[in-house]
């Protein structure tokens, strides 16, 4: 079965310093990747994503992610933090051949130290 | 064109009541999908729906919880007897197509159950 997992709840990091959050995935093919932001109260925001090609996706915000299939990994990364960036984050699977559902992981809340 | 649009934003019920949760689809998307999110968790499909058609369900709690998305008009994602287990963030997102690259989320309805 499909699933994702995010191995850190939550990361402090100062502002200015560089982020780096974990994804890992179980998939059965080359998956559809995804991360999203969510700010409190809010909807979920889309970041990046990976279908194919270039390994290294950059997104909006000034976040890039890196595919790594021998890994099954996904992790999000951003060279220098912003107050504004602290959010939940989550990586998502796009399920190919059953409607599209996204499988998400647990999130990583992330707080920035000014 | 906006955005997808969810309504109540929030909703209290008093445990054993009905909650209707409403998700009016982007201009031109015939899909539409619900999500929930439980307190300190990612979120997690419930449901997967094309106009007039429910696609995929596997998600739906077997009891209580019902969806549609008529011809005409908004999805509804309807609740009976709710539960204080029910209390959580339900979000939708539609598409024009099913395909899990094209999916956009609405700011979600955070039912409360007293």
């Amino acid at each position: 079965a499909q699933s994702v997992t995010q191995p850190d709840i939550h990361i402090t990091v100062s502002e200015g310093a560089s982020l780096e959050l974990r994804c890992n995935y179980s998939y059965g093919a080359t998956p559809y990747l995804f991360w999203y932001v969510q700010s409190p109260g809010q909807g979920l925001q889309l970041l990046l994503k990976y279908f194919s090609g270039d390994t290294l996706v950059q997104g909006i915000k000034g976040f890039e992610a890196e595919f790594k299939r021998s890994q099954s990994s996904f992790n999000l990364r951003k060279p220098s933090v912003h107050w504004s960036d602290a959010a939940e984050y989550f990586c998502a699977v796009g399920v190919r051949n059953q409607g599209g559902k996204l499988i998400f992981g647990q999130g990583t809340e992330l707080s920035v130290k000014p | 064109n906006a955005g997808v649009m969810q309504n109540p934003r929030h909703l209290v019920r008093r445990r054993g009541q009905e909650a209707r949760l409403r998700c009016s689809p982007m201009k031109g998307h015939s899909h539409v999908y619900w999500y929930r999110q439980l307190p300190e968790e990612g979120l997690k499909f419930m449901v997967y729906l094309q106009k007039e058609n429910i696609i995929d369900e596997s998600g739906m709690p077997k009891e209580r919880f019902s969806a549609e998305f008529p011809k005409e008009g908004p999805s509804i994602l309807r609740i009976q007897q709710v539960v204080r287990g029910d209390s959580a963030a339900y979000f939708c997102a539609s598409s024009p197509s099913g395909h899990p690259d094209e999916q956009y989320f609405g700011p979600g309805t955070r039912l409360t159950v007293t």
